[in-house]
């Protein structure tokens, strides 16, 4: 089956305490990408991923790293994650230039993240 | 900025009934907008993708318009169900954009109620 997968789905930390979401996708896609989820704010892009070794950011990407390694995963890691992290994050792929062109992206199920 | 506006926020309708959500966009040139349905708690699926240069794509009940010219798209869902209580995000993707940057809407939440 299709799918994209994120690891934990639910997690409560601390200010300060490194952390790191999986995401890893099994359809061969090069288009990675991950999102924030705040109320009122939609889905922003925190980064994106054109191929393995290739990564730029999005709109917010103050706070988070990433790497693309392999090109099946897509980890997002917080160094130091502050309060206003807390958030609904989602990772999505799709094949070559998902976004200009037609291509579906597929989204994550989503990781809850509170930093307490 | 580039943005996108959706209304109404949120919408309660009764099952069966149809419904018509609506999307405003500043991005131009864009190259395509998309709908999503998100279910609570659950990642965004795809509705439907039109490019510039459609006006309009279907998706079972679900028809997607493009007005290029004013800028607005709307979301109609015939004969509704309970199962398309969710939130409808409308996406569009600027022209050119080598860095596959997309702008999300807020969303608009339908209830379906029996």
């Amino acid at each position: 089956e299709a799918q994209v997968t994120q690891n934990p789905r639910y997690l409560i930390t601390v200010t300060g305490k490194k952390l790191t979401v999986t995401c890893s996708q099994n359809m061969n896609h090069e288009y990675m990408s991950w999102y924030r989820q705040d109320p009122g704010l939609g889905l922003r892009q925190i980064y994106y991923s054109m191929n393995v070794e290739v990564t730029d950011k999005g709109d917010v990407p103050e706070g988070y790293k990433v790497s693309r390694k392999e090109k099946r995963n897509f980890p997002l890691i917080l160094e130091s994650p502050s309060p206003n992290q807390t958030s609904l994050y989602f990772c999505a792929s799709s094949p070559i230039l998902g976004s200009a062109g037609t291509d579906t992206q597929y989204f994550g199920p989503g990781t809850r993240l509170t930093v307490l | 900025k580039n943005q996108v506006e959706q209304s109404p926020q949120s919408l309660i309708i009764l099952e069966g009934k149809n419904c018509t959500l609506q999307c405003n966009y500043t991005v131009s040139p864009f190259s395509n907008l998309r709908w999503y349905k998100q279910d609570t708690g659950r990642g965004p699926v795809s509705l439907t993708i039109m490019t510039f240069s459609e006006n309009t794509k279907s998706n079972g009940r679900y028809t997607a318009t493009l007005d290029a010219d004013t800028k607005q798209s709307s979301l109609h869902i015939t004969a509704s169900q309970l199962s398309d209580s969710a939130s409808y995000i409308c996406v569009v993707s600027p022209f050119g954009n080598a860095g596959n940057m997309l702008t999300f809407g807020g969303g608009t939440r339908l209830m379906v109620k029996p």
